[in-house]
């Protein structure tokens, strides 16, 4: 079946560190790949996607490719900033069906 | 642009008494979602809307979850009589028919006691 498996947390980093949080899929056909973002008491909201195999999504710094030989979409960001502490959900949109799938989400909580 | 609105964002019920939340989508977006988020877990969709018909509702317990969406827009979701294992953030979405970018509500946080 489709499924999407996350580094678990928290992951706790400094200010200005770099930053992986891993995500790996298992999917039939061709998915869509997205992390979105949770801020504390707030909805997810989208951070970034890619559509197809080596596709780059990025936003606000943060990046993540699209890899089909190894099934993963890892996010990264150069030099996190407190402000980036929240909770990260990989996710995917499986092809033809259209069902979202997300993981279990990743805290981040990044440190003056 | 308004957002995707949710109410209440928050309530508290005593076990086997029942709770109802309200959705507002985006303005023409024909795609209407509700996701369960149990803390610490991702969202688990529950039912899928396409205009007021039901796409996908196979993880919805109907024993207990009932949802509707009358005139394809605003969709409310029940729960009678609810459970302990209830306790989550019910959160909706919405989207563009066919699009591949849902956007998310603030959730209303359900505590069952």
């Amino acid at each position: 079946g489709n499924s999407v498996t996350q580094m678990e947390g928290p992951v706790t980093l400094s200010e200005e560190a770099f930053l992986t949080i891993n995500c790996t899929y298992t999917a039939t056909g061709y998915p869509s790949l997205f992390w979105y973002v949770q801020y504390p008491g707030e909805g997810l909201q989208l951070l970034l996607k890619a559509t197809k195999a080596d596709d780059k999504g990025s936003n606000k710094g943060f990046e993540a490719t699209y890899r089909k030989e190894t099934t993963s979409f890892h996010l990264e960001k150069g030099s996190v900033q407190v402000s980036d502490s929240a909770v990260y959900f990989c996710a995917l949109l499986t092809s033809g069906t259209y069902k979202y799938i997300f993981g279990t989400g990743t805290r981040l909580k990044v440190l003056a | 642009e308004a957002g995707v609105a949710q109410s209440p964002r928050y309530k508290i019920i005593e076990k086997r008494q029942s709770v109802a939340f309200w959705c507002n989508p985006i303005s023409g977006h024909a795609t209407l979602y509700w996701y369960q988020q149990i803390l610490g877990q991702g969202p688990k969709l529950l039912i899928q809307f396409q205009n007021n018909g039901v796409v996908d509702d196979s993880q919805l317990p109907k024993d207990r979850f009932s949802a509707e969406r009358l005139k394809g827009v605003d969709s409310t979701l029940k729960i009678q009589p609810a459970k302990l294992e209830d306790s989550a953030v019910y959160l909706c979405a919405s989207s563009f028919a066919g699009s591949d970018t849902i956007y998310f509500g603030e959730g209303s946080w359900l505590t069952v006691v």
